[in-house]
């Protein structure tokens, strides 16, 4: 079965240092990776995407995420932790293109940022 | 970046009334919606995908005849919430595909709708 795996529930880490979040996945054939973010009682906002190409993708805020193959791994990654980064973060995978296809989310990551 | 919107933000309401949601794509067309479901701090569970101009497709052990979903244009999916009870509090959230730029599988998500049946 198809699945996204976000290992941690929180993550702490201290302001200006880095920060990593981690995902894996299950999927047959290629995956689509995406990262979103979700402020409290709020939808989700796009990050990141993984489709084709460069392994290391670079998204909004400063996030950035690797994709490998190898380890099916992307994990998303920051240099320097802001407080205003403290949020929940899904890694999402879609199995295709196809208009009907829907996201399969992780269970969600809760990145708290201390000052 | 393409906008979905979803009204109303939050709403109260009693045991056994019925609730609707509305989730609008104001720059772009979709032919599909999805809606999710999010229980507190949990992830987002997908509920149903919503097609324009034909029945929606409902996730295993979502009940249609409670969640009922009409497509109705492109730019507009409601999911009506009947005979609401206390267990059909949750956050609800749409998202929406933008056939011409959400290349990709690209999805972009409406604000929620924070439901709280009394």
């Amino acid at each position: 079965a198809q699945s996204v795996a976000q290992p941690e529930d929180q993550v702490n880490v201290a302001e200006g240092n880095p920060l990593t979040v981690k995902c894996t996945y299950s999927v047959s054939g290629n995956p689509y990776l995406f990262w979103y973010v979700q402020y409290p009682n709020r939808g989700l906002q796009f990050l990141l995407k993984y489709i084709t190409g460069d392994n290391l993708v670079k998204g909004s805020y400063g996030f950035e995420a690797e994709f490998n193959k190898s380890q099916t791994s992307f994990h998303l990654k920051k240099p320097s932790a802001l407080v205003s980064d403290s949020a929940l973060y899904f890694c999402a995978v879609s199995l295709s293109n196809q208009a009907g296809t829907a996201l399969i989310f992780g269970k969600g990551t809760t990145l708290s940022v201390s000052s | 970046g393409a906008v979905v919107s979803q009204h109303p933000s939050r709403v109260i309401c009693k045991s056994g009334t019925s609730v609707k949601i509305e989730c609008r794509s104001l720059d772009f067309q979709a032919t599909t919606m999805f809606w999710y479901r999010q229980f507190p701090k949990q992830s987002l569970m997908l509920m149903a995908t919503s097609n324009e101009g034909s029945k929606a497709t409902y996730e295993q052990g979502v009940e249609k005849d409670k969640f009922l979903i009409n497509h109705a244009s492109l730019t507009l999916s409601t999911l009506t919430v009947t005979s609401a009870h206390p267990e059909d509090s949750s956050f609800y959230i749409c998202s929406a595909r933008d056939q011409v730029q959400g290349s990709y599988n690209e999805q972009f998500f409406g604000p929620g709708t924070r439901l709280t049946v009394l």
